[in-house]
């Protein structure tokens, strides 16, 4: 079954470094999300991504924050200059009908 | 966007069939009913989707009346694995909206 999935699984930073967090959608899945969950609280959306291009995005996709597909399999969110409160799990998402996640980066920023 | 309401947790034990309820008094003409379930450290999972009647997979049935402004999520014969957190979610096109997670109903099972 085909399936979302993420690299790295765990990354630790130092605040004010930047990260790239990748994914890796389902193939024939034409839309992209990126979603965030803070240790504890609620899954949160970030952005979503069609054709190439930003479709919708939330208050906490900032300029901090950017999303690329460099090629035709990859989808990346960078988060520049970290911040201790960036620290949570990232899942990227892909669909066509319904959204499937992936198993997530965990992201701690010291 | 119709707000989902479920129960803030429930407990189980095994083999027993559990069933969630999901209230969505505004939901809309063209929105559908979107279950996914969420391990601890993990994404969230798809479950079921449905518009109204019944609807049932490998994994679970999904309940929905006609005035369709609630749903019940049954899981048959539940295990210890399907110890987690369940979200109620109501949708037009799921596949291209950004979602919105509520707490969802944290669901322990017992031996």
């Amino acid at each position: 079954e085909p399936e979302v999935t993420q690299t790295p699984s765990h990354q630790v930073t130092q605040m004010g470094q930047e990260v790239i967090l990748r994914c890796v959608p389902i193939s024939n899945h034409l839309y992209f999300y990126w979603y965030r969950q803070i240790l504890g609280q609620k899954v949160e959306f970030l952005v979503s991504f069609y054709n190439n291009e930003i479709s919708e995005k939330s208050e906490i996709f900032d300029d901090q924050f950017s999303v690329e597909r460099p090629d035709g399999s990859n989808f990346t969110l960078k988060i520049r200059s970290t911040k201790l409160e960036d620290s949570a799990m990232y899942f990227c998402a892909s669909s066509s009908e319904t959204q499937y996640f992936g198993p997530g980066t965990r992201l701690l920023v010291l | 966007l119709a707000k989902t309401t479920q129960p803030i947790s429930m407990d189980s034990y095994e083999g027993q069939e559990v069933n969630i309820t999901c209230s969505h008094n505004n939901i809309a003409t063209n929105d559908y009913i979107t279950w996914y379930q969420q391990f601890p450290s993990q994404g969230p999972r798809f479950i079921i989707q449905g518009y109204k009647t019944k609807v049932t997979n490998e994994v679970a049935s999904l309940f929905i009346p006609a005035d369709r402004k609630s749903s019940t999520l049954s899981l048959p014969r539940v295990s210890l694995s399907d110890t987690a957190v369940y979200y109620c979610l109501s949708y037009m096109d799921t596949g291209r909206r950004a979602l919105t997670f509520g707490s969802g109903t944290r669901l322990q099972v017992q031996p």
